[in-house]
């Protein structure tokens, strides 16, 4: 069965550093998602991709946040100058445009830890 | 406000007995209610969705879960758990004119042998 894939699987950071989280979503899928979960806390919402822009994004999604779509297949989540406060688990998810709703699917996360 | 609320934090069973877990929604419009089951270390698998159409919806892994409107509620149900459920279960709601899911807290399961 087709899997979204994301790599690092573990990344870890110095504060301030930029930093670059790799997703490759199910390849005829075209909506595009990221997620956090802080550990301990719920999964939460951060952006959604579609048609090479962003759909809608959370108030956690602030300017030092960008996504991208640098090719057919891959799909990035950058964070320019991490914080502390990054470190947390990332998920990447898409999902097809089918008759009706279609769910997301979700990879197996990069554990971001920012020192 | 669109919400989750899985009320048990964690929930302890047997090997071989029944599961129930609890999940109510606070959705505005006709929500799309999912079940997630996060193993240690793993991603997100989708166990079961309920977009419309039956409110008694079958998924993976022999899980089951009952859409009850009136109630807001969304709980899923297993007959007889096995030591290999033992993981976090995350209740989620989204639209269709939201596309982002809002996920629960989680209900953690343990499973005594």
């Amino acid at each position: 069965e087709p899997e979204v894939t994301q790599t690092p699987s573990h990344q870890v950071t110095q504060m301030g550093q930029e930093v670059i989280l790799r997703c490759v979503p199910i390849s005829n899928h075209l909506y595009f998602y990221w997620y956090r979960q802080i550990l301990g806390q719920k999964v939460e919402f951060l952006v959604s991709f579609y048609n090479n822009e962003i759909s809608e994004k959370s108030e956690i999604f602030d300017d030092q946040f960008s996504v991208e779509r640098p090719d057919g297949s891959n799909f990035t989540l950058k964070i320019r100058s991490t914080k502390l406060e990054d470190s947390a688990m990332y998920f990447c998810a898409s999902r097809s445009q089918g008759a009706g709703n279609q769910p997301q699917h979700f990879g197996d996360g990069t554990r971001l830890s920012i020192l | 406000a669109q919400s989750v609320t899985q009320p048990d934090i964690h929930i302890t069973v047997s090997e071989g007995a029944s599961l129930e877990l609890r999940c109510n929604y606070s959705y505005g419009a006709t929500p799309y209610l999912f079940w997630y089951v996060q193993s240690p270390g793993q991603g997100l698998q989708l166990l079961l969705k309920y977009f419309s159409g039956d409110t008694l919806v079958q998924g993976i892994k022999g899980f089951e879960a009952e859409f009850k409107r009136s109630q807001s509620s969304f709980n899923l149900r297993k007959p007889s758990v096995h030591w290999s459920d033992a993981a976090e279960y995350f209740c989620a709601v989204g639209g269709r004119r939201d596309d982002k899911i809002i996920f629960g807290k989680g209900t953690r399961l343990h499973i005594l042998p």
